[in-house]
């Protein structure tokens, strides 16, 4: 079974600049969450969607948004990008919402760098 | 709120020995969830590990075992026989409805 893609891999973008990240969850998997990963935050969640809806959402600026397809493929988009929004992107799949016993499964992430 | 603290920065440990990464773990939530992750340089975090809250036995998954304290809100985890491979960060992680992460250890493994 194919894990979890994320695509593109790496990312350059200047200021101002709009970025549009894509995920596609292990067949299956109706949950996907994204998190930002930076050297002095960590590892941040971002959004979570089930079923073409967001349940849960962490503590970003709504420069940030996501949305998902009826084929649970999501896509995460940053508006107006910032220095600091250069960061690894995470995205995650699970069967079930992330309550639960579900473990996530991870892509190997997009690097943005924001110039 | 949940939170996870992790105050190994960095390890260096010689192959084919045992190491242990802390964790310890803050929650008001009765029931929850931990989760240890490994992410190599490439990037991609790895799954290794799952302890529920409510587990009779500490987990084990291979050559990795967890150390579940209840009491002491701690899930270390143990890796036995080391080898080159397992240099990475690590992650402890805790979850509601979201997953949150510790700060991470970053082992070495020395040959």
């Amino acid at each position: 079974k194919a894990g979890v893609t994320q695509t593109p891999r790496y990312l350059i973008k200047t200021r101002g600049q709009q970025v549009t990240l894509s995920c596609s969850p292990i067949s299956g998997h109706r949950s996907v969450s994204w998190y930002q990963q930076t050297p002095g935050q960590g590892l941040q969640f971002l959004f979570e969607y089930f079923s073409e809806t967001q349940r849960n959402k962490g503590n970003f600026p709504g420069r940030f948004s996501g949305r998902q397809f009826s084929n649970s493929r999501s896509e995460m988009n940053v508006s107006t990008l910032e220095l600091g929004d250069s960061a690894l992107y995470l995205c995650a799949s699970s069967l079930a919402t992330t309550s639960g016993r579900s473990e996530q499964y991870f892509g190997p992430g997009t690097r943005l760098t924001v110039t | 709120a949940q939170k996870i603290t992790q105050t190994q920065p960095g390890m260096f440990v010689q192959e084919k020995e045992a190491v242990t990464l802390d964790c310890t773990y803050d929650t008001s939530d009765p029931s929850y969830g931990l989760f240890w992750y490994k992410q190599p340089s490439s990037g991609e975090m790895i799954f290794l590990i799952y302890q529920g809250s409510y587990d009779q036995q500490n987990a084990t998954e291979g050559r990795y075992s967890l150390n579940f304290q209840k009491a002491r809100k701690s899930a270390n985890l143990v890796i036995s026989a080391s080898q080159l491979g397992d240099s990475a960060m690590y992650f402890c992680a805790t979850r509601n409805e979201k997953l949150t992460f510790g700060t991470g250890t970053r082992l070495t493994i020395i040959p």
